[in-house]
């Protein structure tokens, strides 16, 4: 499976643009790029995902580089209960069947009040 | 959304004893659940991934003998932990995905295990 590179911890201020970076530069050309967040004691929580052009819901944005070797997952206002660790995880949509996501470390966001 | 259960949400239990943890998909059928077990300050780990009406595929490294996993039906998966030690004691995470379309999974909220 292709890595993700992402940093230990950021910490941002309540109701600013947090802005998560993800190195995967192995990627290949039939990896989504999904995220995933885990609130303390809690699962993790989908939060988007993406392939080559950059996506947005309600949660958040997905911005991926040109060439994909990087994608940036953005939170337009975070707020408290935005904390969490946050994954970037690769999907090889390749292999019909082959559903199994592998975490990383992830990044800790820490938002500060 | 689509909503996973897990039951029990804690359980403590002495050692030598075995456990098992329901894993449901509440509000849609899932062919495909999945198994993580997740440690202190650690990120997730697969364990086995679960096909309803045939047997779990296993990580590498995960001894299938003592977590054992059935899928019955499309509602359910169910992990149980047999003769736990307490080095089992760990967080268990089950997840879903959806019988038809859509790529994400839906993770149920856990089971923290304690082995004494």
């Amino acid at each position: 499976d292709a890595k993700t590179t992402q940093p230990n911890s950021m910490e941002s201020n309540e109701e600013e643009p947090v802005h998560l970076p993800c190195n995967h530069s192995t990627i290949s050309g039939t990896d989504y790029i999904h995220w995933y967040r885990q609130l303390p004691s809690q699962g993790p929580e989908y939060v988007i995902h993406g392939l080559t052009s950059n996506v947005n819901n309600r949660m958040a944005s997905l911005a991926i580089a040109e060439d994909r070797k990087s994608s940036t997952l953005i939170l337009h206002r975070a707020t408290l209960r935005d904390a969490a660790v946050y994954y970037c995880i690769l999907r090889d949509a390749s292999n019909f069947g082959n559903e199994k996501l592998t975490f990383g470390t992830g990044t800790r966001l820490t938002i500060i009040p | 959304g689509a909503v996973v259960s897990q039951h029990p949400s804690r359980v403590i239990c002495k050692s030598g004893t075995s456990v098992k943890i329901e894993c449901r998909s509440l509000d849609f059928q899932a062919t495909t659940m999945f198994w993580y077990r997740q440690f202190p300050k650690k990120s997730l780990m697969l364990m086995a991934t679960s096909n309803e009406g045939s047997k779990a595929t296993y990580e590498q490294g995960v001894e299938k003998d003592k977590f054992l996993i059935n899928h019955a039906s499309l509602t359910l998966s169910t992990l149980t932990v047999t003769s736990a030690h307490p080095e089992d004691s760990s967080f268990y995470i089950c997840s879903a995905k959806r019988l038809a379309g859509r790529n994400e999974q839906f993770f149920g909220p856990g089971t923290r295990l304690t082995v004494l």
